[in-house]
């Protein structure tokens, strides 16, 4: 089975810190996407990315930024932590030629205090 | 971009009884596919519906895809508590390859014993 890890299942940081998420999975999956989830709005796109280096703005991208710079690894960047950016952060990533979903990471639950 | 409009948000049900969530769309879907996440968990897929007016069963799961090719449900016969969980629709982004998804805002469902 893929398996999608995301680094930390628990993260609290500081208001204008720097975050990094960190994303890996083990399939070589082309497609690697990064959501938010906040209760009542679903799952909100902040950006995926659909090769190496390659990246698409999603639907909530503001306070945000990614990397892939190798094909299994999928970084999410908050460039300055607010309070509001505080919520669960799930990693997925999806074969795009493939028959068949995305499989999400256990996800982070990032606290920004 | 894409829009699946799903209902109801919140289905409070009995042990037992039978459970329906609802996708709809005002644009004809490639697919639809359809996730589930417990609480406390990460989304996992369940399965995808490619053909016009198709059907598909997992055991008291029952999958439909419209004849249009428009909205979906997902039924539940006789729900256990291991039914609870959040339930989301999903759809790819038409005219795209990339292999992004548009997620409905899910239907929380709840099962009392």
């Amino acid at each position: 089975d893929v398996k999608v890890t995301q680094s930390s299942r628990y993260l609290v940081k500081r208001t204008g810190e720097k975050v990094f998420l960190e994303c890996v999975q083990d399939m070589d999956h082309e497609n690697m996407f990064w959501y938010r989830q906040d209760p009542g709005l679903g799952l909100r796109l902040i950006y995926f990315s659909y090769d190496v280096k390659m990246k698409e703005k999603g639907d909530i991208p503001e306070g945000y930024s990614v990397s892939r710079e190798k094909k299994e690894r999928f970084s999410l960047i908050l460039e300055s932590a607010s309070t509001n950016q505080t919520s669960m952060y799930l990693c997925a990533s999806h074969e795009r030629r493939g028959f068949g979903g995305y499989t999400f990471g256990s996800g982070t639950r990032l606290t920004v205090v | 971009g894409q829009q699946v409009m799903q209902i109801p948000q919140y289905q409070h049900v009995q042990e037992g009884e039978d459970f329906t969530t609802y996708c709809n769309s005002s644009t004809t879907l490639s697919n639809i596919q359809w996730y589930k996440q417990r609480p406390g968990g990460h989304p996992v897929f369940l399965i995808q519906l490619v053909k016009s007016g198709e059907v598909k069963k997992q055991k008291r799961l029952t999958f439909q895809f419209g004849e249009a090719k428009k909205n979906s449900s997902l039924h539940i016969t006789a729900t256990q508590t291991t039914d609870v969980g959040t339930y989301f629709c999903a759809a790819p982004d038409r005219g795209s390859t990339l292999g992004r998804l548009y997620f409905g805002r899910g239907t929380q469902l709840t099962v009392w014993p």
